[in-house]
């Protein structure tokens, strides 16, 4: 069975600092990973995602997540937070075509921006 | 946008009624999903879809049946609405010409009373 886990349901930044959303994941098959963004009252929106290759995954508004699979971890990051980062997070693992690619998603993770 | 249409976007219900949520996409995918959003459980599969009267159940799948008669229509029926069921239900497709990406639509927001 697979699981994600999202360490921290809020996090908070001030403008300028480093975005840090941290997620563990278990897996018995190659996972995929993925980072979705939810604005309120909206649907999800793909950030990024993993399946093979590069473990340094780049995606949409600067943000990046690396694949670490002795951590069995994909923590997304930005360098810089903007006002606008401000969302709920969530991390999913798929495993892959097996199982009609359902995704499992982690609780969420909520960024709070400061000015 | 992946092309998916959700309605009713609101409802309030009482407890005990049958509701309909539909998914309408129109770009032929053949997979389709079902989500169920509650605060601390971030998203949870109700039931999926892999093709015209091919489904299956997901993880909290009780209270809940579906139906797909046409590839571009998923049905989710709560049979008899209950307090439990008050929640965001997401629809969502997988893209095969992403790389089977899942896209998700915009969400209904249903409150049972």
């Amino acid at each position: 069975a697979q699981s994600v886990t999202q360490l921290g349901s809020h996090v908070s930044v001030s403008e300028g600092a480093l975005v840090l959303l941290r997620c563990n994941y278990s897996s018995s098959v190659p996972p995929y990973l993925f980072w979705y963004v939810q604005y309120p009252n909206q649907g999800l929106q793909l950030l990024l995602k993993y399946t093979t290759g590069a473990t340094l995954v780049k995606g949409i508004n600067g943000f990046e997540a690396e694949f670490k699979k002795s951590e069995t971890s994909f923590h997304l990051t930005k360098p810089s937070a903007h006002m606008s980062d401000a969302a709920e997070y969530f991390c999913a693992v798929s495993d892959q075509d097996n199982q009609g690619g359902k995704l499992i998603f982690g609780q969420g993770t909520e960024l709070s921006v400061k000015p | 946008d992946a092309g998916i249409t959700q309605s009713p976007r609101h409802k309030v219900t009482e407890t005990g009624t049958p509701v309909t949520l539909r998914c309408h996409q129109t770009e032929n995918h053949r997979y389709m999903y079902w989500y169920r959003q509650d605060p601390g459980h971030g998203l949870r599969l109700i039931h999926y879809s892999y093709g015209v009267k091919d489904t299956d159940k997901g993880e909290v799948s009780d209270g809940y049946s579906v139906s797909r008669s046409k590839t571009e229509d998923f049905l989710l029926t709560l049979e008899s609405a209950t307090s439990s069921q008050t929640s965001v239900y997401f629809c969502a497709i997988r893209d095969r010409g992403s790389g089977n990406t899942i896209y998700f639509g915009e969400g209904s927001w249903l409150t049972v009373v």
